[in-house]
């Protein structure tokens, strides 16, 4: 079964909204998490990483103010991407790692369809 | 700088043939390497995981090889099935970060 769940699955918004999506560890602790984009037929870029209880790092050119990340716990984290535009619109996946057992597969949920109308 | 390269790009064959997919890496300073399958508008489904210290792995008719020296992975898929038909991504997570670096994946088509 799905061990890193991911909510919502599709979202259809107006420009000018803030979407906020939910990515879930369900049977281990996630020290570590990460947000990547994909557009189409492209393949999966890291935007940032979420450390649990601190910061997160983005990667360089991701503005940190448009996508806001929030690890307040160890199953749970966040990304809030605020005033959406349609280049917005994309495939967002999360994937999350547990330090402990970082020899093991990274396991990644289905992803949110943003389409920004 | 640190770059995961698939080839072919797309790959069509008829149902009941071994084929081989390509992986390749700049840097040999990898923890492991990663083969995922994508099905259109989903999320990644973990196929095989290899170490750096590894050779080799094998599930089912799945087989993926490790060569750090020469920078270059290969997914082995024996007697395809129309149900392969996926979206293949290789992944590695270099020595030193804890994300992994995606190629742009193999897109396969098995014909019935």
């Amino acid at each position: 079964g799905a061990v890193v769940s991911q909510h919502p699955s599709r979202v259809i918004c107006k420009s000018g909204t803030s979407v906020k999506i939910e990515c879930r560890s369900l049977d281990f602790q996630a020290t570590t998490m990460f947000w990547y984009r994909q557009f189409p037929k492209q393949s999966l870029m890291l935007m940032a990483t979420s450390n649990e209880g601190s910061k997160a790092t983005y990667e360089q050119g991701v503005e940190k103010d448009k996508f806001l990340i929030n690890h307040a716990s160890l199953t749970l984290s966040t990304l809030t991407v605020t005033s959406a535009h349609p280049e917005d619109s994309s495939f967002y996946i999360c994937s999350a790692l547990d330090e402990v057992y970082s020899n093991q597969p990274q396991h990644f949920g289905d992803g949110t369809r943003l389409s920004i109308l | 700088k640190q770059e995961v390269t698939q080839i072919p790009a797309a790959l069509s064959v008829p149902e009941g043939e071994n084929l081989v997919l390509n992986c390749s890496f700049t840097d040999s300073a990898i923890y492991n390497l990663q083969w995922f399958r994508q099905d259109p508008g989903k999320g990644l489904t973990s196929l095989l995981l290899i170490q750096s210290s590894q050779r080799e792995q094998t599930s089912g008719r799945l087989n993926a090889s490790l060569d750090k020296s020469s920078g270059r992975s290969t997914l082995y898929i024996a007697a395809s099935q129309p149900g392969d038909s996926a979206t293949y991504l290789c992944a590695v997570r270099y020595t030193g970060r804890r994300a992994l670096t995606f190629g742009s994946g193999t897109r396969l088509q098995v014909q019935p």
